[in-house]
C-alpha cells in the first residue's frame, strides 16, 4: 500500500494570501494524484486530477504541481470560501490512498 | 447533473449488519463504476470498495474485505455495501462517489454508521 502524507496539518493563512501544502507518496505514483476540497459538513469536492488538471468549475486560483513522489497544490489568493480541509489522493496502486489533509484556516 | 444519494445509515450493535445504498441520477449509471469511500469521526477519508460498471469486477480494502460486500443492480440505478460484523472502528461517514479513472469526480452527500452497544 502507498502511504501519503500531508504537510503541514494545519495552515494559518490571511485572506488574499498564497497558500501551499505539500504530498508525499512512499513510491512514485507518477502523475496519478488529485486533490479534493472538504469543507464542514459537506463532502469531499475534486479540484485537481492528473496532478495539475482542474476540474469542471474550478477557479483558476487553484494549482497542481509535482511528479513522483512530491505534489503541491497552491492557491494563489485566499478567498474565505476556500478556509477548509484540503486531501491529496493516489490512484496509481490499488489500494487507492488519501493523505491525512491539512486545515486551512484564518490567521 | 449527477446526484448520488447514500441511505441506510444508523446505530447498530457490534457484529450486526447493516446495509448501505446508494441511488444515482444524472448519467449513464450502466457505465460507470462506483465507490464507497468512509471518513470516521474527525479523520480523514479512507476508500473501502469499488465495484466496475458491470458489476464483474470488485475490490475491497483490507480494512473490511471478508465483511463486507459490494453489489450493484444496474436496473435501479443503485449499488449496495452491505456490511457485515460490524466493529465501533466502522463508525463513520459513508459516501458513494462516481469514478472510473483513479479519482473521484462526483460525491454523494454522505450517511453515518454508528456501530455502539
Amino acid at each position: 500500500e502507498i502511504a501519503v502524507t500531508q504537510s503541514p496539518a494545519t495552515l494559518s493563512v490571511s485572506p488574499g494570501e498564497r497558500a501551499t501544502f505539500s504530498c508525499g507518496a512512499s513510491q512514485s505514483v507518477s502523475s496519478n494524484l488529485a486533490w479534493y476540497q472538504q469543507r464542514p459538513g459537506q463532502a469531499p469536492r475534486l479540484l485537481i486530477y492528473a496532478t495539475t488538471t482542474r476540474a469542471t468549475g474550478i477557479p483558476a486560483r487553484f494549482s497542481g504541481s509535482g511528479s513522483g513522489t512530491e505534489f503541491t497544490l497552491t492557491i494563489s489568493s485566499l478567498q474565505s470560501e476556500d478556509f477548509a480541509v484540503y486531501y491529496c489522493q493516489q490512484y496509481k496502486t490499488w489500494p487507492w490512498t488519501f493523505g491525512q489533509g491539512t486545515k486551512v484556516e484564518i490567521k | 447533473q449527477v446526484q448520488l444519494v447514500e441511505s441506510g445509515g444508523g446505530v447498530v450493535q457490534p457484529g450486526r449488519s447493516l446495509r448501505l445504498s446508494c441511488a444515482a441520477s444524472g448519467f449513464t449509471f450502466s457505465s460507470h463504476g462506483i465507490h464507497w469511500v468512509r471518513q470516521a469521526p474527525g479523520k480523514g477519508l479512507e476508500w473501502v470498495a469499488v465495484i466496475s460498471f458491470d458489476g464483474s469486477k470488485r475490490y475491497y480494502a483490507d480494512s473490511v474485505k471478508g465483511r463486507f460486500t459490494i453489489a450493484r443492480d444496474n436496473s435501479k440505478n443503485t449499488v449496495y455495501l452491505e456490511m457485515n460484523s460490524l466493529r465501533p472502528e466502522d463508525t463513520a461517514v459513508y459516501y458513494c462517489a462516481k469514478g472510473d479513472s483513479g479519482w473521484f469526480g462526483d460525491w454523494g452527500q454522505g450517511t453515518l454508521v454508528i456501530v455502539s452497544s
